[in-house]
């Protein structure tokens, strides 16, 4: 089972650089979100999507873009890097069936702006 | 947002029971209450959620008072593998979208 797979695992990105980290999951859920994660911060969420087509902000969502054109996949995108977006950032995702469903998370990737 | 606060840390031995407090004073009607634990370079993992009164699966029980402005997380007989970072959630998610909020955790030790 493979459940949440996050890629890359680990990226260095100068200032000023964009990417893309890549989310998918394979259980058919219709809620995915993305999660960073900074020291003695606990998880802060960026975006949210609750099924293909539609997105909305969470708490932080400054300086990223998300896009849901399938159910499986939720990539988030850094437009242009900034040191203050060093960060683990995790993807999660959960089933909108049977009431409030417990996230399932990804093991993160760890990126590192200089 | 419902805003939550627990202990930064504690401590415990093998063996011992565990209970983990999180306050959750603002929580909303239709709000839930879930536990997650993180382990070092893993994702969250689900523990247990409830609503209301008190909650047991084959791993942890959940306490929740009438009025829900708290809950409390019980770990009985805790061991090494415990060690690891509690995370109290309150919020809903289903319908109209996303609104969970993480509290910054609890770092349980787990000593011999």
């Amino acid at each position: 089972n493979a459940g949440v797979t996050q890629t890359p695992k680990f990226q260095v990105l100068k200032t000023g650089q964009s990417m893309t980290l890549q989310c998918a999951q394979d259980m058919n859920h219709e809620y995915m979100s993305w999660y960073r994660q900074d020291p003695g911060m606990g998880l802060r969420l960026i975006h949210y999507s609750v099924g293909a087509g539609i997105t909305d902000q969470g708490e932080v969502p400054n300086g990223y873009n998300v896009s849901r054109s399938t159910t499986e996949d939720f990539p988030l995108r850094l437009l242009s890097a900034a040191p203050s977006q060093t960060s683990v950032y995790f993807c999660a995702s959960s089933s909108r069936t049977g009431g409030n469903q417990p996230q399932h998370f990804g093991d993160g990737t760890r990126l590192s702006i200089l | 947002l419902a805003k939550t606060t627990q202990p930064i840390s504690m401590d415990s031995y093998e063996g011992q029971e565990v209970n983990i407090t999180c306050s959750h004073n603002n929580i909303a009607t239709n709000d839930y209450i879930t536990w997650y634990q993180q382990f070092p370079s893993q994702g969250p993992r689900f523990i247990i959620q409830g609503y209301k009164t008190k909650v047991t699966n084959e791993v942890a029980s959940l306490f929740i008072p009438a009025d829900r402005k708290s809950s409390t997380l019980s770990l009985p007989r805790v061991s090494l593998s415990d060690t690891a970072v509690y995370y109290c959630l309150v919020g809903l998610f289903t319908g109209g979208g996303n609104k969970l909020t993480f509290g910054t955790g609890t770092q349980l030790k787990v000593e011999l």
